[in-house]
Order: structure tokens, then sequence, then C-alpha cells
């Protein structure tokens, strides 16, 4: 219940096509965050999204929260080479603790 | 302000053997919370310590215990090591680990047990 899903699990794309991954939960979320985690990095927030129908865009990225506040979607127009990496979304877990239950992510990979 | 760091960067154990990682979060930032990352099962809430009390704990083991100083500085401990603890371990700070504090992740500690 407390799981959130995300698709695809693999992403390979042309430089220059677009790109995008979702991520589902069963149950309503109080907010949601994305991370990126480039090979061999560790994962860096990205954005966080709060309110119902929310969409922020940071340059070619857009995060969308959905109406039900239950799905995310990221999406990258014109994908570059350094988008390479793993994007994960998480929930936070039990409001104040402060850990958060990620996805299993979406590995994205550019050709060039 | 310096990011989050972790101590070692890289750790080679051998079963049965008990290991201590170190995480020192960004000033400031009073949570500290901790992470196993496998290829398997992704990245796993292992416990998260608020000054100096463990204010919630994932699904793991009791080898797996940690604490926290009075500076915020933190360490977990895994104990009798098994090969499936072979993973990446993360620290993550926050500023008070409140529903929607954003988390800074550290480089990590890549742990292999042989």
């Amino acid at each position: 219940g407390q799981q959130v899903m995300q698709i695809p699990q693999y992403q390979h794309v042309q430089e220059g096509e677009d790109f995008t991954t979702y991520c589902n939960s069963s149950t309503t979320l109080s907010n949601i965050q994305w991370y990126k985690q480039r090979p061999g990095g560790h994962p860096v927030f990205l954005i966080q999204l709060v309110k119902s129908g929310e969409v922020k865009k940071q340059k070619r990225l857009t995060f969308q929260f959905g109406e039900a506040k239950k799905n995310s979607s990221l999406h990258i127009t014109a994908t570059q080479t350094t988008d390479v990496g793993t994007y994960f979304c998480s929930r936070d877990y039990g409001g104040s603790q402060g850990n958060l239950i990620f996805g299993k992510g979406t590995k994205l990979s550019v050709k060039p | 302000k310096a990011g989050v760091t972790q101590t070692p960067r890289y750790l080679i154990k051998t079963r049965g053997q008990q290991v201590t990682l170190s995480c020192s979060p960004i000033s400031g930032h009073r949570s500290v919370s901790w992470y196993q990352q496998t290829p398997g099962q992704g990245l796993q809430f292992l416990f998260e310590y608020f000054s100096e009390t463990q204010r919630n704990k994932g699904n793991f083991p009791g080898r797996f215990s940690g604490r926290q100083f009075s500076n915020s500085r933190s360490e977990m401990n895994v104990s009798t090591l098994e090969l499936g603890d072979s993973a990446l371990y993360l620290c993550a700070s926050s500023l008070a680990g409140r529903e929607r504090d954003e988390q800074y992740f550290g480089p990590g500690t890549r742990l292999t047990v042989t």
C-alpha cells in the first residue's frame, strides 16, 4: 500500500527524442519527490510536488502531479546525453519521520 | 556549504565480520537517514535519526543498527555480515526530517562482502 510503482524500468532513446517516466501509487500522496542518480553517483534531488494537478518546469524537464495525487510524471523534452541516469520518484513514509519510499526507478540511456 | 560526507567510500569485508559506516550531514541539518541500494531491491530505507534519537526504522534485521551523536554525525553498524549485505549504503540529511524536507544524499559507501 505504501509502495510507488515506476514505469518503464528502462528507456533507450536517441538524442533529441523525448522521454517520460511515470510514478503511480494506490494511495493518495501528500507529496512526491523526484531524484536523479547518474551512473556511479548518488541520488540528487530534482523537485517536490505538493498540490493536486501541480506542474513544474525546470528547463527541459516538466513534472506533473495528478489531480487525485496518486500519480506523477517526469517528461524530458529533446533529451541530451547529460540526461543519462536513473530517475526515481519517492514518497514520504509516516509523515514526519524524514524517510522516503523510492520507486524502482527508470534507467534512461541516450544514444548520441 | 559542504555536502554530506561518508566514510569510508569503499569497503571489503568477509562474512561474519562487522562494519561501521560514518556519515557527516550538512551543517545545520539535524536529521540523518540511511538507505541501502542494491540492483535487485533498489533504494530501501534503513532508519532515521533526529536529535540523537531513532525516529523510524525500516524492515531490516537487528544486525543493522545506528546511532547519532550530538553534532548530528551518524554511524551505522552491520554485525555478522552476510553476502547479501553487499550494497551501496547511502546517508541523507535534511534540516529536520519533516514531511516535504528535501533530502541531500552523500556519495555512499560501497560495501562488498566476500
